[in-house]
């Protein structure tokens, strides 16, 4: 089977940094993508990875290790408007892209 | 700046009714997706496409069919709507494999 597994809920406080985990088991690896979501909105795409390393845009950051089969988002200076939940996707090859559940996060002021 | 536009919004169904999602996107994407999400459980690929004339099935297909009669049109049918299709449904499309998906803001389901 192919699965992705995240935490469901993080907090944090404003200004502060956080880091959400993604650990997957996939039959194939392509690249692993990170989407925003806030309630009663659309995913956005956020970040992709598909080499080992740290991508950075802006506040937020993407690192993967492909041999740890395990990747993560950092959100630095963390602001209230980034209240909103945070899903991982594979690309195991072919044409589709496996999410996880999704990790909700609480920023507090 | 249309991009993935999904109609209706918010829809009311009796249990054994039919009703056809539509999708259309203006990016001149190959690839286009109908996702559902429900509480704890993520996105969930039901059906999908790589191009005008062709579909295929994803993770949770049964209880739906799609078309793809048009480049730009992706449509996901429910034949007899149940209880359990009570669910946010979100389209989506993408120039190829592996690049950035866009989403469509969703339309939400419930069957009663």
């Amino acid at each position: 089977g192919q699965s992705l597994e995240q935490p469901s809920e993080v907090t944090a406080v404003e200004g502060a940094i956080v880091q959400i985990n993604c650990t997957y088991q996939t039959s194939g690896f392509y690249g692993l993508s990170w989407y925003q979501q806030h309630d009663g909105g659309a995913p956005t795409f956020l970040s992709y990875n598909a080499l080992d390393g740290l991508e950075e845009t802006g506040r937020f950051s993407s690192f993967l290790s492909r041999s740890d089969s395990y990747g993560y988002l950092l959100l630095q200076e963390l602001q209230m408007k980034d209240s909103a939940s945070y899903f991982c996707a594979v690309n195991p090859g072919g044409f589709k892209t496996i999410f996880g559940a999704g990790t909700r996060l609480f920023v507090k002021a | 700046n249309a991009g993935v536009t999904q109609t209706p919004k918010f829809r009311v169904l009796k249990t054994g009714q039919s009703m056809t999602l539509l999708c259309a996107q203006d990016m001149n994407h190959e690839y286009m997706y109908w996702y559902r999400q429900d509480p704890g459980m993520g996105l969930r690929l039901i059906h999908y496409s790589v191009g005008e004339g062709t579909t295929a099935k994803g993770e949770v297909p049964d209880g739906y069919n799609v078309s793809r009669l048009k480049k730009q049109n992706f449509l996901l049918g429910l034949e007899s709507a149940a209880p359990s299709q009570t669910s946010v449904y979100f389209c989506a499309s993408s120039p190829g494999s592996g690049n950035t998906i866009y989403f469509g803001e969703g339309s939400w389901l419930t069957v009663v």
